[in-house]
This record gives structure tokens, C-alpha cells and sequence, in this order.
């Protein structure tokens, strides 16, 4: 079956520029993830998404990231008023159920470069 | 504050060789430990896992060995193949959390 879907691939924008970055999850996935990955750096976690409840935005680094995910589906991610160290892999994963030892099944990533 | 920490930053084996991968912890309320692999390109897929309440698990070529006592736990890939050349990373989660904590990555590359 499908997995994870991203878009775009890949996103270069201008410092300041508003992006989205979206996330199609596994069917009836009821949990969903983003991710930040940097060169050399781990996967920073930045919000996670668990059926009708409210997000845990705790990760975000900056009111300038926000996430909604709609219908319990598809997600966006939007930075706004980009900073070129807002350059990163932007990943998105789901999971059946969201518990401990749930697998999270990743997408392929956006690669934002901000100039 | 990094909860945990993996080793070596990158690692060059030569096929048929073995490959470790080490990573320690601080917290000692981790209760699940999986390992990812990255090929460019894709995102992380997990590749294996495992709970202190054993001391290895084994699937295929893959091996976790796990010390509790020394809060460490190391990836084994036997009989390494170029097609193992990713980036591995190994993440910890307690319970009550959906969230993993990930060290930094290893790149692995497997020379032919």
C-alpha cells in the first residue's frame, strides 16, 4: 500500500518568505509526526498530531512554525518570515496508534534550503 | 542537553566485515530502543528494536546487544554488504511517550 507522502520534494525560498510543507499519512493512521532532521544532527521532533486531540506543540522552536491537520488526515506545516536556519529535511511520519512502541513509517522528507 | 549519545559520527567497513554502532543513555526510565536506517533520500525506516529486559536480539544480520547496568546499547551488522552503506540511528523512548529521542546518526558506508 501507499506510505507516506511529502510535497514538495524539495522547496528553496528567499529569507523571509512564508513556505508549507505538507504530509500525506498512511490510511487510518490516527497519529502523525513532524520532524526536523539537520546536517549532523539527529531528528528533532517539533509537533505530533493524535486523533481529535490537541497537538503536543511542545517541540516547535519558534512561533514562527505552526501545523494543522485536517479531517485527521493531511497536515501542513507552515514557517513563517523563513531564517536561513530554518534549512533542513523536514520530515513527517505516522503510526497506527501513537503508544510507546508504536513503528512510526516516515516520509521521504521536504528539503527547505532558505537562501 | 543530549540524552543520547552515538558512536562513531561516521564508519567505513569493508564488505563481509562487521559493523558496531554504539549508543549510551541518561535516563534511565528509557524503555524501548529502536535503530533506524536512512538510505539518501528516504526517511528513517526502523530497522530493529528492544526492551531491557533482554541482553541481545537478533534478526537476520542485525544484533542489538544491550548493557543495562552501563545504560549502553550497540547495533552488529554481520557480513556487512555495500547495500548496507545508510545512516543508522539509534532513539529511546519511555513509557507514557510517543516520542523518541534520537542520537545523531552514524554513516555507514560499506566498501565492495
Amino acid at each position: 500500500g501507499a506510505g507516506v507522502s511529502q510535497s514538495p520534494s524539495n522547496k528553496v525560498t528567499e529569507k523571509g518568505k512564508d513556505v508549507e510543507l505538507r504530509c500525506d499519512p498512511i490510511s487510518g493512521h490516527t497519529a502523525l509526526y513532524w520532524y526536523r532532521q539537520s546536517l549532523g544532527q539527529g531528528l528533532e521532533f517539533l509537533i505530533y498530531f493524535q486523533g481529535n486531540s490537541a497537538p503536543d506543540k511542545s517541540g516547535l522552536p519558534s512561533d514562527r512554525f505552526s501545523a494543522e491537520r485536517t479531517g485527521g488526515s493531511v497536515s501542513t506545516l507552515t514557517i513563517q518570515r523563513t531564517q536561513q536556519e530554518d534549512s533542513a529535511v523536514y520530515l513527517c511520519a505516522s503510526s497506527y496508534g501513537g503508544g510507546n512502541t508504536d513503528t512510526q513509517y516516515f516520509g521521504p522528507g521536504t528539503r527547505l534550503t532558505v537562501l | 542537553q543530549q540524552q543520547v549519545k552515538q558512536s562513531p559520527q561516521s564508519l567505513i567497513v569493508q564488505k563481509g566485515g562487521i559493523s558496531i554502532i554504539n549508543c549510551a543513555y541518561e535516563n534511565t526510565a528509557f524503555d524501548y530502543f529502536p535503530w533506524y536506517q536512512q538510505f539518501p533520500g528516504k526517511g528513517p525506516a526502523l530497522l530493529i528494536a528492544i526492551r531491557p529486559d533482554v541482553s541481545e536480539k537478533k534478526e537476520g544480520r542485525f544484533t542489538i546487544s544491550f548493557n543495562k547496568s552501563a545504560k549502553q546499547f550497540s547495533l552488529h551488522i554481520m557480513d556487512s554488504q555495500p547495500g548496507d552503506s545508510a545512516t543508522y540511528f539509534c532513539a529511546a523512548r519511555f513509557g507514557g511517550s510517543y516520542i523518541p529521542t534520537f542520537g545523531r546518526g552514524t554513516s555507514l558506508i560499506v566498501h565492495p
